[in-house]
């Protein structure tokens, strides 16, 4: 069976720290692969997706990051933390089944606080 | 561009309840649709899916018809437990590469 995981589960840095999320996924290969944030009291923002290694969409502008050295592991990054960088970070992932978009199965997430 | 339109919330209910949560889409081509359930402090959990029209979708006493002519994907369930207390969000995709397009979320509070 496949698991995804996220860690670490928590984590408060100051503003202007550097980042690095990590995701992997176990029991399938060539996953799709997405990092979505969700702040406080709102819906979820896809910020990358990657549908093989060193290759990552970007969805939105910002100060992070993401990579895939893996083809299950996918790392979201960034250089100097702002306050709105805090919230709920979501790692997917899905299937790769023909031409077909499959359903995402989603990580436990990672709770970022910026102070 | 796809987008999902979800009801507000919080709902808040009483224990054996009837639950709707009301879901409307806009979308080209032709979308799988989803709903995904957030318990707090977790990640999100596959509720149920519908991958064309007229398919219903169903788990843990949930469903959800997919309606294209009113390009509707209601979430229902019969009798409520305080453990449904959770967030719940609609979303679709189009794409190939399985982007997901998320609503808003609707809490849902159950009391006993």
């Amino acid at each position: 069976s496949q698991t995804i995981h996220q860690w670490p589960a928590t984590l408060v840095q100051p503003v202007g720290s550097p980042l690095s999320l990590e995701c992997t996924v176990e029991g399938t290969s060539n996953p799709n692969l997405y990092w979505y944030r969700q702040a406080a009291g709102r819906g979820l923002q896809l910020l990358f997706y990657s549908v093989g290694i060193g290759q990552i969409s970007s969805e939105v502008p910002q100060n992070l990051s993401a990579s895939r050295p893996q083809d299950r592991q996918f790392i979201l990054s960034s250089k100097k933390l702002l306050l709105s960088d805090s919230g709920f970070y979501l790692c997917a992932y899905t299937q790769t089944s023909g031409t077909l978009p499959d359903t995402q199965y989603f990580g436990p997430g990672t709770r970022l606080t910026v102070l | 561009g796809d987008s999902v339109t979800q009801m507000e919330g919080p709902v808040t209910l009483s224990e054996e309840a009837f639950l709707t949560i009301n879901c409307t889409y806009t979308a080209t081509g032709y979308p799988s649709l989803f709903w995904y359930v957030q318990y707090p402090g977790e990640g999100l959990q596959l509720l149920l899916k519908a991958t064309k029209a007229d398919d219903k979708g169903s788990n843990k006493g949930f469903e959800a018809t997919y309606r294209k002519e009113t390009t509707s994907f209601h979430l229902e369930k019969g009798s409520v437990q305080v453990s449904d207390s959770a967030v719940y969000f609609c979303a679709l995709t189009t794409d190939s590469w399985g982007k997901l397009q998320f609503g808003a979320g609707t809490q849902v509070v159950v009391t006993p």
